[in-house]
């Protein structure tokens, strides 16, 4: 019940095209759901986050869907560019749990290509 | 922009040894955590400290490790005997406050032979 399963497992997209990611989790008690963006040798870096009041939010080119009643949400990546090309995480929380840990999903491989 | 620094960036250790691995959180932040990742594996959460105690812990989080702030900057996990298993990228994270988000570091890479 604690899991987030995330896919696709990898991801090759062209230049300019829109990457989809997405993550669903079972636990109805999460109320807080960030993406992070990792890159070769770094740590994961936060993209973007939302909380399940909202259906939608947009940060630039990252959106962020939510459908509460599915338990799932995505991540699209609009005009997707070759520095967008990284391993992207969604994440899930308790807020109510205080430490606010993080469930992290398996990660997706994106691949943007010229 | 500040940011959450680890070391060292790779450690190499017997299996058997302790080993320490070394975090600098943001400073005025208040949450500090412990994740790993396994070669090829998902992010894990294994623990978390805030107000000089530990305030979750994972199943993973065993009587091996332990956490400690020894002073007003670092925050360290420590591995008291080593196993082959323990090999991962072990990455270090604080937040401020409330629904503040967490910041990683670059993480440790350990290795244990």
């Amino acid at each position: 019940q604690q899991q987030v399963k995330q896919s696709p497992q990898s991801l090759i997209v062209q230049k300019g095209g829109i990457s989809i990611i997405n993550c669903a989790y079972e636990n109805t008690a999460f109320d807080y759901f960030p993406w992070y963006q990792q890159f070769p040798g770094k740590g994961p870096a936060l993209l973007i986050a939302i909380r399940p009041d909202v259906s939608e939010k947009k940060e630039g080119r990252f959106t962020i869907s939510f459908n509460k009643s599915a338990k799932q949400f995505s991540l699209h990546i609009m005009d997707s560019q070759p520095g967008d090309s990284a391993t992207y995480f969604c994440a899930a929380a308790r807020s109510g749990a205080g430490s606010y840990q993080l469930t992290f999903g398996k990660g997706t491989k994106l691949s943007v290509i010229p | 922009e500040p940011e959450v620094t680890q070391t060292p960036s790779h450690q190499v250790t017997q299996m058997g040894q302790e080993v320490i691995l070394r975090c600098v959180p943001i400073s005025n932040h208040l949450y500090f955590y412990w994740y790993r990742q396994i070669l090829g594996q998902k992010v894990e959460f294994l623990v978390s400290f805030y107000n000089n105690e530990i305030s979750e812990k994972s199943e993973i989080f065993d009587d091996q490790f332990s956490v400690e702030r020894p002073d007003g900057s670092n925050f360290t996990l420590k591995i008291r005997s080593t196993k082959l298993e323990d090999s991962a990228m072990y990455f270090c994270a604080s937040r401020l406050q409330g629904g503040q988000p967490q910041h990683f570091g670059d993480g440790t890479r350990l290795s244990i032979l």
